[in-house]
C-alpha cells in the first residue's frame, strides 16, 4: 500500500547548524503534507504545512519543501537549538479527515 | 486557554480486561480524531467524529474497539478484552472542524501496557 515514510530514523546535529529532516510519499493524489514536532511524552504538535500547488513555505526558522515530481518532502530547520530536539513526522493529509504519518525522524541537537 | 486533555496518562491492564480511554476536546472544536501510535512508531488513525456521529469506522484494529462522543464534547475509546498487541500510546486530537486547513490539536495522549 502507499504510504509516507522518512528517509533516517535518526538525526545528530550540532547547535548554530541548520537540520534538514527528508520524508518520501508514495500518493502521487495527495495534496496535503504537514510536518510535526512531538517531545517525549506529549501528543505531536503542528510546525509547518504545504499545500500541492506550492513548492516551499517558509515559517519561523523554518522551512518546506515540496518536490512533487520525486515525492519528496523536506524539512529545514535554521540554527538548530537544543530545544529543537525531538521526534520529526510527516504527514500526507488523504481526505479532509484522516492523516497518514510516517514513522518520524529522532533529531538530536549536540551542544 | 486549556488544550486537548487525556485521562489516564498511563494505564496498566491484564490481559482480557477492557478498558476506557477518554479524550476532552478543546472546547468548540466539533471534530474529534483518535490515532494509535505503536512504540517508535507514526501514527496511526483509528476514528473521527464530527459531532458525535463517526462517518468513518474503518481505521479500527478490530471489533474489540469502539468510541464514542457524547454531547459534541468528550470522547470515550473502549478497548475490550484486551491484547498485548493492544499495547501503544492513544492519542486523541480536536479540530475546530473537518477539513485540511483545520489544524489538528493533539493530547499528551495515554500509555496502556497490557500485561
Amino acid at each position: 500500500g502507499e504510504s509516507v515514510g522518512l528517509h533516517l530514523p535518526t538525526l545528530s546535529v550540532q547547535e548554530g547548524d541548520n537540520s534538514i529532516i527528508n520524508c518520501a510519499y508514495s500518493n502521487s493524489a495527495s495534496d496535503y503534507f504537514i510536518w510535526y514536532k512531538q517531545e517525549s511524552g506529549k501528543g505531536p504538535q503542528f510546525i509547518i504545512d504545504i499545500r500541492s500547488n506550492m513548492d516551499k513555505r517558509q515559517g519561523q526558522r523554518v522551512t518546506v519543501l515540496l518536490n512533487k515530481t520525486v515525492k519528496h518532502l523536506s524539512l529545514q530547520i535554521a540554527a538548530t537549538q537544543p530545544g529543537d530536539s525531538a521526534v520529526y513526522f510527516c504527514a500526507e493529509s488523504l481526505n479532509d479527515y484522516k492523516l497518514s504519518f510516517g514513522a518520524g525522524t529522532t533529531v538530536t541537537v549536540r551542544a | 486557554g486549556a488544550g486537548v486533555s487525556q485521562s489516564p496518562s498511563n494505564k496498566v491492564t491484564e490481559k482480557g480486561k477492557d478498558v476506557e480511554l477518554r479524550c476532552d476536546p478543546i472546547s468548540g472544536h466539533t471534530a474529534l480524531y483518535w490515532y494509535r501510535q505503536s512504540l517508535g512508531q507514526g501514527l496511526e488513525f483509528l476514528i473521527y467524529f464530527q459531532g458525535n456521529s463517526a462517518p468513518d469506522k474503518s481505521g479500527l484494529p478490530s471489533d474489540r474497539f469502539s468510541a464514542e462522543r457524547t454531547g459534541g464534547s468528550v470522547s470515550t475509546l473502549t478497548i475490550q478484552r484486551t491484547q498485548q498487541e493492544d499495547s501503544a500510546v492513544y492519542l486523541c486530537a480536536s479540530s475546530l472542524a473537518v477539513g485540511q486547513h483545520n489544524e489538528q490539536f493533539f493530547g499528551p495522549g495515554t500509555r496502556l501496557t497490557v500485561l
